[in-house]
Protein backbone atom coordinates (compact mmCIF):
# COMPACT_ATOMS: atom_id res chain seq x y z
CA UNK A 1 0.00 0.00 0.00
CA UNK A 2 1.22 3.56 -1.06
CA UNK A 3 1.35 6.08 2.26
CA UNK A 4 -0.64 8.71 -0.04
CA UNK A 5 -3.14 7.49 -2.49
CA UNK A 6 -4.64 9.64 -5.17
CA UNK A 7 -7.28 8.47 -8.32
CA UNK A 8 -5.19 9.51 -11.10
CA UNK A 9 -8.03 10.31 -13.04
CA UNK A 10 -8.44 12.15 -15.42
CA UNK A 11 -11.66 13.50 -14.17
CA UNK A 12 -13.52 15.75 -16.71
CA UNK A 13 -16.54 18.20 -15.54
CA UNK A 14 -18.34 21.16 -17.44
CA UNK A 15 -17.43 24.42 -16.89
CA UNK A 16 -18.52 26.15 -13.90
CA UNK A 17 -19.18 22.18 -11.95
CA UNK A 18 -18.42 21.74 -8.66
CA UNK A 19 -14.96 19.36 -8.19
CA UNK A 20 -14.23 16.91 -5.72
CA UNK A 21 -10.31 15.70 -5.34
CA UNK A 22 -9.24 13.51 -2.81
CA UNK A 23 -6.46 12.01 -0.90
CA UNK A 24 -6.20 9.08 1.23
CA UNK A 25 -3.19 8.31 3.60
CA UNK A 26 -1.78 5.48 5.88
CA UNK A 27 0.40 7.16 7.95
CA UNK A 28 -1.67 8.67 10.83
CA UNK A 29 1.05 10.55 12.12
CA UNK A 30 0.56 13.48 9.10
CA UNK A 31 -0.12 16.77 10.42
CA UNK A 32 0.60 19.45 8.20
CA UNK A 33 -1.47 18.72 4.70
CA UNK A 34 -1.53 21.16 1.34
CA UNK A 35 -2.98 21.06 -2.32
CA UNK A 36 -0.49 21.88 -5.15
CA UNK A 37 -1.45 22.37 -9.04
CA UNK A 38 0.93 21.74 -11.63
CA UNK A 39 0.55 22.63 -15.44
CA UNK A 40 1.74 20.89 -18.05
CA UNK A 41 5.58 20.88 -17.63
CA UNK A 42 5.72 23.45 -15.29
CA UNK A 43 6.32 23.61 -11.58
CA UNK A 44 3.82 22.34 -8.55
CA UNK A 45 2.19 25.75 -7.48
CA UNK A 46 0.77 25.60 -4.00
CA UNK A 47 -2.71 26.37 -3.21
CA UNK A 48 -3.80 25.07 -0.18
CA UNK A 49 -1.97 24.68 3.17
CA UNK A 50 -3.61 23.28 6.23
CA UNK A 51 -2.58 22.11 10.11
CA UNK A 52 -4.32 19.27 11.67
CA UNK A 53 -8.08 18.58 10.98
CA UNK A 54 -10.68 21.05 9.86
CA UNK A 55 -11.12 23.19 6.80
CA UNK A 56 -10.01 26.12 5.10
CA UNK A 57 -11.10 27.97 2.61
CA UNK A 58 -9.79 30.60 -0.19
CA UNK A 59 -11.62 31.94 -2.76
CA UNK A 60 -13.05 29.27 -5.34
CA UNK A 61 -10.87 26.41 -3.33
CA UNK A 62 -11.82 24.73 0.13
CA UNK A 63 -9.75 22.22 1.90
CA UNK A 64 -10.90 19.68 4.28
CA UNK A 65 -9.17 17.35 6.24
CA UNK A 66 -10.50 14.67 8.32
CA UNK A 67 -7.44 13.07 10.34
CA UNK A 68 -10.14 10.00 11.72
CA UNK A 69 -10.64 8.61 8.68
CA UNK A 70 -7.26 10.08 6.84
CA UNK A 71 -8.89 11.52 3.93
CA UNK A 72 -8.43 15.42 2.67
CA UNK A 73 -10.70 16.75 0.10
CA UNK A 74 -9.85 19.88 -2.36
CA UNK A 75 -13.09 21.30 -3.63
CA UNK A 76 -13.42 23.38 -6.29
CA UNK A 77 -16.33 25.62 -7.13
CA UNK A 78 -17.34 27.49 -10.32
CA UNK A 79 -14.77 24.88 -12.25
CA UNK A 80 -12.85 27.28 -15.30
CA UNK A 81 -10.86 25.50 -18.13
CA UNK A 82 -8.15 27.30 -16.43
CA UNK A 83 -8.50 25.45 -13.61
CA UNK A 84 -7.42 22.12 -15.75
CA UNK A 85 -4.06 21.01 -14.63
CA UNK A 86 -2.55 18.02 -12.36
CA UNK A 87 -3.46 18.14 -8.83
CA UNK A 88 -1.32 16.98 -6.12
CA UNK A 89 -2.01 16.23 -2.48
CA UNK A 90 1.01 16.22 0.27
CA UNK A 91 1.83 15.80 3.74
CA UNK A 92 4.38 16.09 5.91
CA UNK A 93 4.84 15.12 9.92
CA UNK A 94 6.40 18.04 11.48
CA UNK A 95 7.92 20.83 10.49
CA UNK A 96 11.63 20.17 9.20
CA UNK A 97 9.88 16.89 7.52
CA UNK A 98 10.03 15.97 3.79
CA UNK A 99 6.75 16.24 2.11
CA UNK A 100 5.38 13.20 0.83
CA UNK A 101 3.22 13.88 -2.38
CA UNK A 102 0.32 11.36 -3.81
CA UNK A 103 0.51 10.54 -7.83
CA UNK A 104 -1.69 13.51 -8.59
CA UNK A 105 -4.98 13.84 -10.32
CA UNK A 106 -5.48 15.13 -13.82
CA UNK A 107 -8.28 16.98 -14.39
CA UNK A 108 -9.94 18.72 -16.93
CA UNK A 109 -12.43 21.35 -17.18
CA UNK A 110 -14.48 21.69 -20.20
CA UNK A 111 -15.97 25.06 -21.53
CA UNK B 1 10.05 39.62 -5.65
CA UNK B 2 11.36 36.46 -7.40
CA UNK B 3 10.38 33.12 -6.59
CA UNK B 4 12.66 30.07 -6.80
CA UNK B 5 14.68 29.83 -9.85
CA UNK B 6 16.75 26.66 -11.47
CA UNK B 7 19.15 26.27 -14.30
CA UNK B 8 19.16 24.77 -16.65
CA UNK B 9 15.27 24.54 -18.02
CA UNK B 10 16.34 21.12 -19.87
CA UNK B 11 19.20 18.75 -20.43
CA UNK B 12 20.32 15.84 -21.60
CA UNK B 13 22.98 13.59 -20.87
CA UNK B 14 24.04 10.17 -21.53
CA UNK B 15 24.60 7.17 -19.33
CA UNK B 16 27.70 7.28 -17.08
CA UNK B 17 27.72 10.99 -17.17
CA UNK B 18 27.71 13.43 -14.57
CA UNK B 19 25.26 16.29 -14.14
CA UNK B 20 24.87 19.37 -11.86
CA UNK B 21 21.72 20.84 -11.02
CA UNK B 22 21.12 24.22 -9.64
CA UNK B 23 18.60 26.70 -7.54
CA UNK B 24 18.13 29.52 -6.06
CA UNK B 25 15.81 30.00 -3.49
CA UNK B 26 12.78 32.18 -2.54
CA UNK B 27 13.90 35.61 -0.90
CA UNK B 28 13.70 34.99 2.80
CA UNK B 29 14.05 31.35 2.52
CA UNK B 30 16.74 29.57 4.07
CA UNK B 31 15.70 25.69 3.70
CA UNK B 32 16.11 24.07 -0.09
CA UNK B 33 14.59 20.60 -0.69
CA UNK B 34 14.99 18.85 -3.80
CA UNK B 35 12.43 16.42 -5.33
CA UNK B 36 12.59 14.24 -8.47
CA UNK B 37 9.24 13.76 -10.64
CA UNK B 38 8.86 11.03 -13.08
CA UNK B 39 6.69 11.52 -15.79
CA UNK B 40 3.03 10.72 -14.25
CA UNK B 41 4.11 10.60 -10.98
CA UNK B 42 3.94 12.51 -7.60
CA UNK B 43 7.47 14.29 -6.89
CA UNK B 44 9.96 11.85 -4.56
CA UNK B 45 11.63 13.53 -1.96
CA UNK B 46 15.28 13.54 -2.88
CA UNK B 47 16.59 15.38 0.79
CA UNK B 48 16.73 18.66 2.22
CA UNK B 49 19.35 21.41 3.11
CA UNK B 50 19.38 23.84 5.68
CA UNK B 51 22.28 25.69 7.18
CA UNK B 52 24.66 24.32 4.54
CA UNK B 53 24.09 20.75 5.79
CA UNK B 54 21.93 17.90 4.40
CA UNK B 55 18.83 17.75 7.31
CA UNK B 56 17.11 14.74 5.66
CA UNK B 57 17.23 12.34 3.04
CA UNK B 58 14.97 10.44 0.95
CA UNK B 59 15.87 6.87 -0.43
CA UNK B 60 17.64 7.79 -3.06
CA UNK B 61 21.34 6.21 -3.64
CA UNK B 62 24.89 7.69 -3.38
CA UNK B 63 25.22 8.65 -6.85
CA UNK B 64 22.47 11.69 -5.84
CA UNK B 65 24.47 14.11 -3.63
CA UNK B 66 24.16 18.53 -2.95
CA UNK B 67 25.61 21.62 -1.53
CA UNK B 68 24.19 24.60 0.31
CA UNK B 69 25.79 28.03 -0.31
CA UNK B 70 26.03 30.18 2.47
CA UNK B 71 23.28 32.07 -0.09
CA UNK B 72 21.40 29.65 0.86
CA UNK B 73 21.45 28.55 -2.89
CA UNK B 74 22.33 24.70 -3.51
CA UNK B 75 23.41 22.08 -6.11
CA UNK B 76 22.39 18.69 -6.93
CA UNK B 77 24.84 16.29 -8.13
CA UNK B 78 23.73 13.00 -9.74
CA UNK B 79 27.41 10.68 -10.74
CA UNK B 80 27.39 7.80 -13.38
CA UNK B 81 23.66 8.51 -14.76
CA UNK B 82 21.16 5.72 -15.68
CA UNK B 83 18.27 6.06 -17.70
CA UNK B 84 15.73 5.87 -14.91
CA UNK B 85 17.18 9.06 -13.81
CA UNK B 86 15.47 11.13 -16.55
CA UNK B 87 12.72 13.09 -14.71
CA UNK B 88 11.64 16.58 -14.08
CA UNK B 89 13.67 17.61 -10.75
CA UNK B 90 12.63 20.41 -8.61
CA UNK B 91 13.70 22.55 -5.86
CA UNK B 92 11.57 24.11 -3.17
CA UNK B 93 12.46 26.30 -1.20
CA UNK B 94 10.21 27.00 2.70
CA UNK B 95 10.37 28.94 5.32
CA UNK B 96 8.59 29.14 8.60
CA UNK B 97 5.05 31.14 9.25
CA UNK B 98 3.98 33.29 11.19
CA UNK B 99 2.24 30.34 13.42
CA UNK B 100 5.90 28.14 13.26
CA UNK B 101 4.57 26.02 10.49
CA UNK B 102 6.69 25.44 7.74
CA UNK B 103 5.47 25.75 3.64
CA UNK B 104 6.89 24.93 0.98
CA UNK B 105 7.34 26.40 -2.75
CA UNK B 106 8.90 24.75 -5.88
CA UNK B 107 10.79 26.19 -8.68
CA UNK B 108 9.53 25.53 -12.37
CA UNK B 109 12.20 21.86 -12.61
CA UNK B 110 14.54 20.88 -14.39
CA UNK B 111 13.83 18.41 -17.45
CA UNK B 112 16.89 15.82 -17.32
CA UNK B 113 16.73 13.22 -20.31
CA UNK B 114 19.18 10.52 -20.20
CA UNK B 115 20.11 8.86 -23.42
Amino acid sequence: QKEVEQDPGPLSVPEGAIVSLNCTYSNSAFQYFMWYRQYSRKGPELLMYTYSSGNKEDGRFTAQVDKSSKYISLFIRDSQPSDSATYLCAMSLNYGQNFVFGPGTRLSVLP
Amino acid sequence: DAGVTQSPTHLIKTRGQQVTLRCSPKSGHDTVSWYQQALGQGPQFIFQYYEEEERQRGNFPDRFSGHQFPNYSSELNVNALLLGDSALYLCASSYITGEGQETQYFGPGTRLLVL
